[in-house]
This record gives C-alpha cells, sequence and structure tokens, in this order.
C-alpha cells in the first residue's frame, strides 16, 4: 500500500531554511488523482497546513507563510520537498506530508511526521 | 480563512459512554468537513469526510452529521481504543483550517 515518509535535519538554526523531503512507496506521486500536501503541528497545538503541490508543479501555500515557502516535486524520485526559509523559533513543529484528495480537500494518508527544531 | 472551533475542548468519559464533540465554521461550509484521530506520537487518521461518510475501516460507532457551520462527530460506545484528541478540518475553502482539537481521555 501507499506510504510516505518525511526526512530531514531535525536541528536548524535561526534565520536558515528548512528543508525536508517526503518519499512516496508503494504508488507513484504522479498519479492524477492527488495533491501532496505539507501540514505541521506545533509542539502541543493543533494542525496547520502549509501547503500543496500536484505532480504537474503547480502549488499552492497558505498565505501565512507563502513568502517563505516553496515546495517542488521530484516524479523519477517520487518525492515531493519543503523549504522553509528564514526560520525562528515559532517554525518549530512536527512536520507531516500527507495524500490530499481535493482542491482543496481533506487527508488520507500521512507520513509519521519529523520533528523539526529551530534553536541556536 | 475559515475559523474552525470545536467544544469541548476536553471531555472524560468512560468504556461504553457516548461521546459527542461539536465543530463550527465560521462561514457555512456545506458538507466539506473532514473528522480525525489523533494519538500521541501518531499522525492524524480520516475518521470521516464528507461530514457524514464513513472512511473504509472505521467502526460504525463513529457517526458525523451537519452541513453548513455545525457539525457533530458521535461515538456511540466509547472502546479503550477511542481515547484520542479529534480534530475537524474544512475543505471548502483555501487554505484549508482544522479545529484546535477535542481530547477525549479516561474518566
Amino acid at each position: 500500500q501507499v506510504q510516505l515518509q518525511e526526512s530531514g535535519p531535525g536541528l536548524v538554526k535561526p534565520s536558515q531554511t528548512l528543508s525536508l523531503t517526503c518519499t512516496v512507496s508503494g504508488g507513484s506521486i504522479s498519479s492524477g488523482n492527488y495533491y501532496w500536501s505539507w501540514i505541521r503541528q506545533h509542539p502541543g497545538k493543533g494542525l496547520e497546513w502549509i501547503g500543496y503541490i500536484y505532480y504537474s508543479g503547480s502549488t499552492f501555500y497558505n498565505p501565512s507563510l507563502k513568502s517563505r515557502l516553496t515546495i517542488s516535486v521530484d516524479t523519477s524520485q517520487n518525492q515531493f520537498s519543503l523549504k522553509v526559509t528564514s526560520v525562528t523559533a515559532a517554525d518549530t513543529a512536527v512536520y507531516f506530508c500527507a495524500r490530499d484528495l481535493g482542491n482543496p480537500g481533506y487527508f488520507d494518508l500521512w507520513g509519521r511526521g519529523t520533528l523539526v527544531t529551530v534553536s541556536s | 480563512d475559515i475559523q474552525m472551533t470545536q467544544s469541548p475542548s476536553s471531555v472524560s468519559a468512560s468504556v461504553g459512554d457516548r461521546v459527542t464533540i461539536t465543530c463550527r465554521a465560521s462561514q457555512g461550509i456545506t458538507s466539506w468537513l473532514a473528522w480525525y484521530q489523533q494519538k500521541p506520537g501518531k499522525a492524524p487518521k480520516v475518521l470521516i469526510y464528507p461530514a457524514s461518510s464513513l472512511q473504509s475501516g472505521v467502526p460504525s460507532r463513529f457517526s458525523g452529521s451537519g452541513f453548513g457551520t455545525d457539525f457533530t462527530l458521535t461515538i456511540s460506545s466509547l472502546q479503550p481504543e477511542d481515547f484520542a484528541t479529534y480534530y475537524c478540518q474544512q475543505a471548502s475553502s483555501f487554505p484549508p483550517t482544522f479545529g484546535p482539537g477535542t481530547k477525549v481521555d479516561m474518566k
């Protein structure tokens, strides 16, 4: 079955760039039925949608983060990636990648999540 | 952005209890609402989408209802594995937004 797995550094210094990759296994990221999203959860808090990418490369970002975001896709590697620039402690969170069934839609498959801490 | 609120923020219940959680949207979202269950250290799991449609494999003790701005998630007979935090999420307009969560813990 389809699985998602996040990877990337768990510690990022303030003002630097957070970079994460989500690897999709058991299915093709190029399936036209899905969008591929990033969602984060601040420690002990609720969920915040960051943005999505379609396999064609089209993106939609949360306006609250848009100026610092880049989401990209590598269909040859069946991966999509997140970059957040100029991070602060407020970007400390568990970051999830998820399969998104709509435009907007809901999230039917999730990665396990990866904690990213912003600290010097 | 559409703001989502949930009540209560937490509920203490016993196995076998009926539990009802309410979600309200700041504007009408027709039926474009999902419910998720999240256990500590795990990713959320979708239970219901749209508002009253149970996802495949989800036990029938879970049910959802509502339309427009007001929605409910009901667990008809709470089981030990149901102690978790529940979130609603609107999928009507960008950006998709989540409620703050309702924690169901053991009385």
